[in-house]
C-alpha cells in the first residue's frame, strides 16, 4: 500500500499571501488529521477531518482552514501568511476510529518571508 | 497548558545499552498512547502503541510501558544502536470522543557508537 503523500514538500511564500496544501491518505483511510510542527514545540494539532466532516479542531486561528474530499484527500489552507507561520505541516491518516493509529507524510515544508 | 511532556530534550547513549525515554501525561481521559519516532526531513514513523487496559507492550527491541497511577508512560530501546538516532516522540488520545492526538514536544536521542 502506497504510504501517506504530501504536496508540495517545500515552498516558500511572503507575508500576505496565501497557501494551499494537499495530502493524499493511504488507500482506505478515512481520517485525516493536520499537525504544524516548530523547534521546540512539538506536532501541535491543527484539525481533523472524517467523511468530509470536520471532526475536531486545534486552537489556531480563523487563517487556518482545512476540506476533505469524496475521496478522502484533504487540503489544508492558510490565508493572509504571517512569518511565525513558518514551520513543517504533516498529514497523517488513519482508518477513521480514534483508537486507531495515525500514519504520517513527510510533510510541506512552509517558509514564509 | 501541556498535557502531555517531554522534559529530556535530548538523551545521549552508549550503543549497545539501554535507552529510556521518558512521558508524563496530566489528562486522566488519555487511555491510548503511542510513540513516534521522527528523522530530519521525514513524516513522524509510528512505533508502537499501548492501551490503558495494559502496563506493558512489547516489540522486538522496543518496549513501552505504562504507569496509569502516576500518568507515565516510558519507552525503552534495547539495545540501542546508532540508527536509533532520531527525535522520539510520545502521543496520547482520549479514545471516547476527541479523536485527536495531542504530542509531547520530543526528546532527541543520540546513540554513540
Amino acid at each position: 500500500k502506497a504510504g501517506v503523500t504530501q504536496t508540495p514538500r517545500y515552498l516558500i511564500k511572503t507575508r500576505g499571501q496565501q497557501v494551499t496544501l494537499s495530502c493524499s491518505p493511504i488507500s482506505g483511510h478515512r481520517s485525516v488529521s493536520w499537525y504544524q510542527q516548530t523547534p521546540g514545540q512539538g506536532l501541535q494539532f491543527l484539525f481533523e477531518y472524517f467523511s468530509e466532516t470536520q471532526r475536531n479542531k486545534g486552537n489556531f486561528p480563523g487563517r487556518f482552514s482545512g476540506r476533505q474530499f469524496s475521496n478522502s484527500r484533504s487540503e489544508m489552507n492558510v490565508s493572509t501568511l504571517e512569518l511565525g507561520d513558518s514551520a513543517l505541516y504533516l498529514c497523517a491518516s488513519s482508518p477513521g476510529d480514534s483508537s486507531e493509529t495515525q500514519y504520517f507524510g513527510p510533510g510541506t515544508r512552509l517558509l514564509v518571508l | 497548558d501541556q498535557q502531555v511532556k517531554q522534559n529530556s530534550p535530548s538523551l545521549s547513549v552508549q550503543e549497545g545499552r539501554i535507552s529510556i525515554l521518558n512521558c508524563d501525561y496530566t489528562n486522566s481521559m488519555f487511555d491510548y498512547f503511542l510513540w513516534y519516532k521522527k528523522y530530519p526531513a521525514e513524516g513522524p514513523t509510528f512505533l508502537i502503541s499501548i492501551s490503558s487496559i495494559k502496563d506493558k507492550n512489547e516489540d522486538g527491541r522496543f518496549t513501552v510501558f505504562l504507569n496509569k497511577s502516576a500518568k507515565h508512560l516510558s519507552l525503552h530501546i534495547v539495545p540501542s544502536q546508532p540508527g536509533d538516532s532520531a527525535v522520539y516522540f510520545c502521543a496520547a488520545s482520549a479514545t471516547s470522543g476527541t479523536y485527536k492526538y495531542i504530542f509531547g514536544t520530543g526528546t532527541r536521542l543520540k546513540v554513540l557508537a
